[in-house]
């Protein structure tokens, strides 16, 4: 089955360090999410790309966060300085957009804990 | 803007009892609906999904969801519950890219 890979799963940080998620959309898909997973919020999203272009980053703290796609292989999410109430799951998830939604492949999540 | 509540953020049922999970939705044009499934420490898993096709959708581990306009409801049901089915359940509507979740419904399974 295709998947879609997140590196790393677990991530220990200390505040004020630079934190660099990955992740490895499935093949052929064109849209790619980030979303964010705390117990209070639930799930939100914080940015999204189609064919590598930035559509929406509005859910993410511009100050801090940022989400770029180099290649068609690769979405990144980066946090800096990193703070502690950035502690969560961060899931990638990607998908087909072709007018009809199928629904999006998510990845396994990195589960980032700032101290 | 589409939105999706969930009702009760924890359901417990006994093994072998029927599932319900409630979604109701809103949308100001005709939606896809989805189920994800979340087991501990893992991503979300597709169930299953509507697309405008039969209003009532057949998913995974045998669970089902049928689609209700005049209720917009898009409730989620299993007939008999499984001690693997423990998961936290999430309704998600797509009115437009992207899926807008709902907070999600835990189930526990009791033996």
């Amino acid at each position: 089955d295709a998947r879609v890979t997140q590196t790393p799963r677990h991530k220990v940080t200390e505040m004020g360090q630079e934190v660099t998620m990955r992740c490895q959309p499935i093949l052929g898909h064109n849209t790619v999410f980030w979303y964010r997973q705390t117990m209070m919020q639930g799930l939100e999203l914080l940015a999204y790309f189609r064919n590598r272009a930035p559509l929406d980053d509005s859910g993410m703290p511009k100050d801090r966060f940022s989400a770029e796609m180099p290649d068609a292989t690769l979405a990144t999410l980066k946090i800096q300085p990193s703070e502690p109430r950035d502690s969560a799951v961060y899931f990638c998830a990607s998908g087909l957009e072709t007018g009809l939604n199928y629904g999006y492949t998510f990845g396994s999540g990195t589960r980032l804990t700032v101290v | 803007a589409q939105s999706v509540t969930q009702l009760g953020s924890h359901v417990s049922v006994s093994e072998g009892a029927l599932v319900l999970l409630r979604c109701n939705y809103s949308s100001s044009v005709p939606p896809y609906l989805f189920w994800y499934v979340q087991y501990p420490n893992q991503g979300l898993q597709l169930l299953l999904k509507y697309t405008s096709a039969a209003t009532l959708v057949k998913g995974i581990n045998g669970f089902e969801a049928e689609f209700k306009k005049s209720e917009t409801s898009f409730h989620l049901t299993k007939p008999s519950a499984h001690m693997s089915d423990a998961a936290e359940y999430f309704c998600a509507v797509d009115s437009g890219t992207p899926l807008v979740f709902g907070k999600g419904t835990r189930l526990s399974v009791i033996a």
